[in-house]
């Protein structure tokens, strides 16, 4: 079966600009999580979205915000990008409420690079 | 807050050599996963381990769950050049959902 996607793959954007990131989870599968991962601070989790209803939000400011439609399929959006977004932003199924012991299947992530 | 600290940062060996990477924490976890992860790709289970002292073997990966749920290894016997990557320990807390605390991450150099 097809597994996670995300699009863009890369993406360049300039400081206060906004930017949104998509995820398709495997087919069947309604939780997505969204984890950055940078070089300094590893991967740390944004949130996570389970039937269109978010279950899980970490520690980042309010520039950053999600949403998960009817088909599981999960967008997220940066707005008034700095600098230090740039990071790869990973999307994450799982079926129902398996991650903690079945783990996550994570897409291959966008890159993004804020100049 | 859950934190996990994985040991070392850094690691560079020769073909053929052991290893053992480290996962510590002062928090108790429900599960714990370890991930390997390659340039420009997301992470990729390993395994899941979920009882305290459990032992799981991978091939040449072994996998420890500390007795106390706090702390986990992984022992690399006679590693390969493809084994090189970002290994990333997980840990599953008791929260509603399914949020994952991951370390830092050990990256692992296998020189041929």
């Amino acid at each position: 079966k097809a597994g996670v996607t995300q699009t863009p793959r890369y993406l360049i954007k300039t400081r206060g600009q906004q930017v949104t990131l998509s995820c398709s989870p495997i087919s069947g599968h309604r939780s997505v999580s969204w984890y950055q991962q940078t070089p300094g601070q590893g991967l740390q989790f944004l949130f996570e979205y389970f039937s269109e209803t978010q279950r899980n939000k970490g520690n980042f400011p309010g520039r950053f915000s999600g949403r998960q439609f009817s088909n599981s399929r999960s967008e997220m959006n940066v707005s008034t990008l700095e600098l230090g977004d740039s990071a790869l932003y990973l999307c994450a199924s799982s079926l129902e409420m398996r991650a903690p012991v079945a783990g996550y299947t994570f897409g291959s992530g966008t890159r993004l690079t804020v100049v | 807050t859950q934190l996990l600290e994985q040991s070392p940062q850094f690691l560079s060996i020769q073909e053929g050599e052991n290893l053992t990477v480290y996962c510590n924490s002062s928090s108790v976890f429900s599960s714990l996963q370890w991930y390997r992860q390659e340039p420009g790709e997301g992470p990729v289970l390993l395994v899941t381990v979920v009882t305290g002292g459990e032992v799981k073997k991978l091939k040449r990966l072994t996998f420890q769950f500390g007795d106390a749920r706090k702390d986990s290894s992984l022992h690399i016997t006679a590693a390969q050049p493809g084994d090189t990557g970002l290994y990333l320990c997980a840990g599953g807390g008791h929260n509603a959902g399914n949020m994952l605390t991951f370390g830092g991450g050990t990256r692992l150099m296998v020189k041929p």
